[in-house]
């Protein structure tokens, strides 16, 4: 089975700052890798498909990169509604998720 | 637009059986595969099941495999997920998600997308 790990595991910055979460794949995984956000209490939502691909509708301060084993995902300027948590998802085989990174406001 | 909405949970024993339902409206139910997913209460997300849009295909997580099966009515725009010998640790709340993917014909493989999910329903297994 393929593992992801997602660091760091929780991070607190203020609005306008850039945000940087890393994720890494057990094995290469070529870019079959996306980004999920989910606020409290709700559903998880599409940001990023195939590692660097922004799903319609998602604000461009969103971007994701990387492929193989070693992927990112960026928020340029953080705003108060980005307070989250955000998973990465691999799907070289069967889907499965990283373990998420909170990220809320300082 | 397109919904789904979970439907079925609630409090059971453990080594007894419930039926999830993921009911879906606002697009052609028939045309899309459709996967279950799981979040165990503070926890984060765990594949549970995929499904064909046609059922011809069907993949487990190992940790449900052999108790759970997923299983849709087109007729009806219904996804169902029977989980049998439910266990404490399959308490979670269970989503319904859309497979918003499609086949990479460059690269051979098809690519999911899990988008749109439903708001999720809880099942909590204990004695």
């Amino acid at each position: 089975d393929i593992q992801m790990t997602q660091s760091p595991s929780s991070l607190s910055a203020s609005v306008g700052d850039r945000v940087t979460i890393t994720c890494q794949a057990s094995q290469d995984i070529s870019n079959y890798l996306n980004w999920y956000q989910q606020k409290p209490g709700k559903a998880p939502k599409l940001l990023i498909y195939d590692a660097s691909n922004l799903e319609t509708g998602v604000p461009s301060r969103f971007s994701g990169s990387g492929s193989g084993t070693d992927f990112t995902f960026t928020i340029s300027s953080l705003q108060p509604e980005d307070i989250a948590t955000y998973y990465c998802q691999q799907y070289d085989n069967l889907p499965s998720f990283g373990p998420g990174t909170k990220v809320d406001i300082k | 637009q397109v919904q789904l909405v979970e439907s079925g949970g609630g409090v059971v024993q453990p080594g007894r059986s419930l039926r999830l339902s993921c009911a879906a409206s606002g697009f052609t139910f028939s045309s899309y595969g459709m996967h279950w997913v799981r979040q165990a209460p503070g926890k984060g997300l765990e594949w549970v099941a995929v499904i064909w849009y046609d059922g011809s295909n069907k993949y487990y997580a190992d940790s449900v495999k052999g108790r759970f099966t997923i299983s849709r009515d087109n007729s009806k725009n219904t996804l169902y997920l029977q989980m049998n010998s439910l266990r404490a640790e399959d308490t979670a709340v269970y989503y319904c998600a859309r497979d918003n993917g499609y086949y990479d014909y460059v690269w051979g493989s098809y690519r999911f997308k899990f988008d749109p999910w439903g708001q999720g329903t809880l099942v909590t297994v204990s004695s």
